[in-house]
């Protein structure tokens, strides 16, 4: 079985300039969530979805970042304009279903530089 | 939700068991307890998951004594390859992965 699925893996832009993730889960699974990892610090939550509807966004800086899971499945992330505060590193995961009792299964990550 | 703490760090040498104690005083009654392992670029895997006393499976045991309040992680006869850094998670989907507790494993 394929596991969740991000691209880039990296990506290195300059300050000001709009950058895109994008992660495709694991088949069937109707929960994604997107998350920020900095450097020596576990995962905070951005955003999670619910099939295509963002059920929670409330850790989601609304006037940079923007986020959309088209027809339920893929989802893109999006940050406009980039600030060097940015770089990190994004992670995907997907779970069956919503609930602690879900195990989230993890992207690999898109390492973000902002120069 | 339930807010952990847990060792930053933790050395050991292969071959030795390794336990990782989580506490959380302030957990909820329908709270599990869910510990991941997080090896360098890559994202979080889920290890185990308990509610009480004692649950194991191929890869730990993971220990919760009655009054809940703190957990212990067990990884039995490590080997170079668990180096990582291990999560204690508490809660629901909002799940806080904290700093987390890097377990460094020497030959």
């Amino acid at each position: 079985e394929a596991g969740v699925v991000q691209s880039p893996r990296y990506k290195i832009i300059e300050k000001k300039q709009p950058v895109a993730f994008w992660c495709n889960p694991i088949s069937g699974h109707n929960t994604l969530y997107w998350y920020l990892q900095n450097l020596g610090q576990g995962p905070e939550l951005l955003i999670r979805y619910e099939n295509e509807e963002a059920v929670d966004d409330s850790q989601l800086p609304k006037d940079r970042f923007s986020a959309e899971r088209l027809k339920g499945v893929d989802s893109t992330l999006k940050i406009q304009p980039a600030e060097l505060g940015d770089s990190a590193v994004y992670l995907c995961a997907s779970s069956l279903d919503q609930g602690q009792y879900n195990e989230q299964f993890f992207g690999p990550g898109t390492r973000l530089t902002v120069l | 939700l339930a807010k952990t703490t847990q060792p930053i760090s933790m050395d050991s040498y292969e071959g030795q068991e390794v336990n990782i104690t989580c506490s959380h005083n302030n957990i909820a009654t329908n709270d599990y307890i869910t510990w991941y392992q997080q090896f360098p670029s890559q994202g979080p895997r889920f290890i185990i998951q308990g509610y009480k006393t004692k649950v194991t499976n191929e890869v730990a045991s993971l220990f919760i004594p009655a009054d809940r309040k703190s957990s212990t992680l067990s990884l039995p006869r490590v080997s170079l390859s668990d180096t990582a850094v291990y999560y204690c998670l508490v809660g629901d989907y909002k799940l806080s992965f904290g700093a987390g507790t890097t377990v460094t494993v020497r030959a």
